[in-house]
């Protein structure tokens, strides 16, 4: 069965410090892949994503993530963490235009 | 980019009465329209598929005649909770899928409190 896993339910890292989220799938094929951010009460804004190519995928706010076909991973990861990144991130793989699934997220907090 | 617009941005509303939750896609085509549910600090739960012109395709333990989805046009999806009962408030979020490249993009999200 299709499955996103994401095993830090919560991280807590320092202003300035580096940050890597990890995200684990189980699928059929190559997934198209992304990595989306939650406020609280807000909805999702789309960091980055893989479809192809390159597997060290760039997005924005700083964010980039890499594939690893082998390990069928897709971690997110940026170098100095700011305040502001406190938030829930979701992982979530598709397939084409199919439904997405998504992990169980990450709250991520930042202290000064 | 791809823009999908969602309303109401929260709404509340006395158990037994229906609400309904609008998607637009503001400046692009979506020919696929989700709907996901999220219940506090958890994950988002595919609830159903919708395609412009047929019939919603629901996840399984998702009533369908509970949750009504119509997907009239290529630029509107709408949800209506019918007979709302206190255990359907939740965060609802919409997202479409185009055929731009954009890939998802999702709706701001609905919180319904049923009262």
């Amino acid at each position: 069965a299709q499955s996103v896993t994401q095993p830090d339910i919560h991280i807590t890292v320092s202003e300035g410090a580096s940050l890597e989220l990890r995200c684990n799938y189980s699928y059929g094929a190559t997934p198209y892949l992304f990595w989306y951010v939650q406020s609280p009460g807000q909805g999702l804004q789309l960091l980055l994503k893989y479809f192809s190519g390159d597997t060290l995928v760039q997005g924005i706010k700083g964010f980039e993530a890499e594939f690893k076909r082998s390990q069928s991973s897709f971690n997110l990861r940026k170098p100095s963490v700011h305040w502001s990144d406190a938030a829930e991130y979701f992982c979530a793989v598709g397939l084409n235009t199919d439904k997405l699934i998504f992990g169980t997220g990450t709250r991520l907090q930042v202290f000064p | 980019g791809a823009v999908v617009s969602q309303h109401p941005s929260w709404v509340i509303c006395k158990s037994g009465t229906s609400v309904k939750i609008e998607c637009r896609s503001l400046d692009f085509q979506a020919t696929t329209m989700f709907w996901y549910r999220q219940f506090p600090k958890q994950s988002l739960m595919l609830m159903a598929t919708s395609n412009e012109g047929s019939k919603a395709t629901y996840e399984q333990g998702v009533e369908k005649d509970k949750f009504l989805i119509n997907h009239a046009s290529l630029t509107l999806s709408t949800l209506t909770v019918t007979s709302a009962h206190p255990e359907d408030s939740s965060f609802y979020i919409c997202s479409a899928t185009d055929t731009l490249g954009y890939g998802y993009t999702f709706g701001s999200g609905t919180r319904l409190t049923v009262v």
